[in-house]
């Protein structure tokens, strides 16, 4: 089974602060995701990064693919209260998925 | 477009009961196929995977089976829940072998 940790598993700011996300492993991937989950409802696919150093902006987020795919980051700026929610990376090897611990983040209005 | 069904949303089932939850795809042909279990607020643990009709790839020794008896569909079942069968079912697919995309998943609760 491949692991990957995330850290932090919980973060609550501040509207307007800037943070940054870790996803870590031993393993290398062929490809890595970012999903973003609501309560009661299924992940949604931030976005997938393929090449190692790989670095892509999705408006105010940033996420950031290691040298060696084995680890990733996601860096949000000014963080709104809709940025709340539960961050997932996910590492693709072959035809599975495995998922990180997870990070619940809050942004306090 | 591709679109991906999982149904029933939610379900309370005492413990000894039969399960089924299935999942199904349109839009595709031949998807990869995955059910995932979350536990409240944590990360997805995969349970079962399949890239074709009648084959599944297990993860995690347990209660559960899974088949795949049509390109599109993916069952998830147990002839016994039990109390530890809880939590949050989600079903998958994957396009191009480099993201998965999700169902709206099913919260089961076994008591």
């Amino acid at each position: 089974t491949q692991l990957l940790e995330q850290s932090p598993q919980f973060l609550s700011i501040q509207e307007g602060e800037n943070l940054t996300v870790y996803c870590n492993s031993s393993s290398v991937f062929s490809s890595l995701q970012w999903y973003r989950q609501e309560p009661g409802e299924g992940p949604v696919l931030l976005v997938t990064v393929v090449t190692g150093g790989e670095v892509k902006k999705l408006k105010r987020l940033t996420f950031q693919f290691g040298d060696a795919r084995k680890d990733s980051s996601l860096h949000i700026t000014a963080a709104q209260p809709g940025d709340t929610g539960l961050y997932l990376c996910a590492g693709a090897t072959g035809n599975q998925f495995y998922f990180g611990t997870g990070t619940s983040l809050t942004v306090i209005p | 477009s591709q679109t991906i069904h999982q149904w029933p949303a939610t379900l309370v089932q005492p413990v000894g009961s039969p399960l089924s939850l299935e999942c199904t795809v349109e839009g595709t042909s031949n998807p990869n196929l995955y059910w995932y279990r979350q536990a409240a607020g944590r990360g997805l643990q995969l349970l079962f995977y399949s890239v074709g009709i009648g084959q599944i790839s297990s993860e995690v020794p347990q209660n559960l089976s899974a088949s795949r008896p049509q390109d599109r569909q993916f069952i998830l079942s147990s002839k016994k829940l039990l109390l530890s069968d809880s939590g949050f079912y989600l079903c998958a697919w994957d396009p191009l072998g480099t993201e998965a995309f999700f169902g709206q998943g099913t919260r089961l609760t076994v008591v």
